[in-house]
């Protein structure tokens, strides 16, 4: 099993559309989560942070269970721009750091 | 972005030769870290470095040699590499390694090897 899974997708989805992101971690040790964006050719980037009580920045929410040992990334109103992969981190620290393979989005006009 | 810089951004090179990779990282950083990204797969974490001092060693081959000088800047020195090497190797920079803080991303090195 791989320590942090995503679904590949691709996902297509309309500009405007509401898409969301899920994400499993194996490690039950996990303390920190993150999602990132990886345009295509480009390095990643940060695009938050992932608590327990849930948080939102825009259009983005982002939500853990931590019984279920599971991450998701809601966005709201799709824009073009929003194409990317987003990857999800499952990090206890140091060393452990750990990436899923990403989630490939394409929006379309 | 300026944050963490890496040099060269395209690398091609024979399977004989010898190389190096250098990041720097402007963000007053204590830990740095190498990962390798082959298309398709994951990031794999390679190497941390915390206060200069190597902190884990994700088995990598020998063929790939870290060297931290001080904590802004990180080599990483290649030498008889393998096809199966091509990939793009990301630098990144953390606050503190134990903390978890987020990563912060240079923009890779494209390396072909032939």
């Amino acid at each position: 099993r791989k320590e942090v899974e995503q679904d590949p997708g691709p996902f297509n989805v309309p500009e405007g559309a509401t898409v969301a992101f899920n994400c499993t971690y194996s490690n039950s040790a996990s303390q920190s989560f993150f999602w990132y964006r990886q345009d295509c050719r480009k390095e990643p980037k940060l695009l938050m942070s992932v608590y327990s009580s849930g948080n939102e920045d825009g259009r983005f929410t982002a939500q853990l269970n931590r019984a279920s040992q599971y991450i998701s990334l809601l966005i709201r109103d799709s824009k073009l721009s929003d194409s990317a992969t987003y990857l999800c981190v499952a990090s206890t620290g140091g060393f452990k750091t750990i990436f899923g393979a990403g989630t490939r989005l394409f929006v379309k006009a | 972005e300026t944050g963490v810089t890496q040099t060269p951004r395209h690398l091609v090179m024979g399977m004989t030769n010898k190389k190096s990779l250098k990041c720097e990282q402007h963000l007053g950083h204590n830990a740095m870290y190498w990962y390798k990204q082959s298309a398709k797969k994951p990031l794999e974490l390679m190497f941390v470095y915390s206060l200069e001092e190597r902190v884990e060693n994700n088995s990598v081959p020998s063929r790939f040699s870290p060297e931290c000088p001080n904590s802004s800047h990180l080599f990483l020195h290649l030498h008889t590499l393998q096809p199966e090497d091509s990939a793009l190797y990301l630098c990144a920079s953390s606050p503190r390694t134990y903390d978890q803080y987020e990563q912060y991303f240079g923009p890779g090195t494209r390396l072909t090897v032939t």
